[in-house]
């Protein structure tokens, strides 16, 4: 079974500054997709980036990006330049080309110190 | 353009009580998914429905049963509640099962006593 694992419960990180956040993953499959979605107070989740895992290049949107390091199974998210607005739970979610399900990570709240 | 819209926000039940929760989404999508979310265990996919007409298991469907009663609409009901099943439920769609973008409603905060 797929099992995505975050190892980090809570962090922080002062506004302005950078901060990273861990995703691993199991996996015997080559071809699959990762996703890290932000859930904020309002508990809406919101997708925030995703990679392909065929694609070598790590994905970037706007301050956030990943580094995706297929051989080690590890998807970290880079949130640069952190505003308040990006204080929230952050899941880590995994989803094999040829399935159907999603497998979430159980999530890191992130806080932003003014 | 609403998104995905679930209805009720809150739910109070007693044990052995039943109820329904109802999703919808504007999206003309053809994935319907129900998600629970629990302290420190992630979002588990309960039930999912690839196209109109389908639905199939997820990871924890025991104790559930949905219908995906047209293109818009995927309900989750819960025939006789229990303690157990005190959760945040989330309704998602996507436009293929085999897209990876899902798109997720805002959630119902059921408690079951």
């Amino acid at each position: 079974a797929q099992t995505v694992t975050q190892s980090q419960p809570e962090m922080s990180v002062q506004e302005a500054e950078t901060v990273t956040l861990s995703c691993t993953y199991d996996t015997s499959e080559s071809d699959y997709y990762l996703f890290w979605y932000k859930q904020p107070p309002s508990r809406q989740m919101i997708l925030v980036i995703r990679q392909e895992a065929y694609k070598q290049q790590n994905a970037t949107e706007n301050r956030f990006s990943v580094n995706f390091q297929k051989a080690a199974k590890s998807f970290s998210l880079k949130i640069s330049d952190s505003q308040l607005g990006d204080a929230a739970m952050y899941f880590c979610a995994y989803k094999r080309n040829t399935g159907n399900q999603f497998y979430f990570g159980t999530g890191t709240s992130l806080t932003v110190i003014p | 353009n609403a998104g995905v819209t679930q209805t009720p926000k809150f739910q109070v039940l007693k044990t052995g009580q039943s109820m329904t929760l109802q999703c919808a989404q504007d999206m003309n999508h053809n994935s319907m998914y129900w998600y629970r979310q629990d302290p420190g265990m992630g979002l588990r996919l309960i039930y999912y429905s690839a196209s109109e007409g389908t639905t199939d298991k997820g990871e924890v469907p025991n104790g559930y049963n949905v219908s995906r009663l047209n293109k818009r609409e995927f309900s989750l009901r819960l025939e006789s509640a229990a303690p157990s099943q005190t959760s945040v439920y989330f309704c998602a769609s996507s436009r293929d099962i085999k897209i990876y973008e899902q798109y997720f409603g805002p959630g119902t905060r059921l408690t079951v006593t």
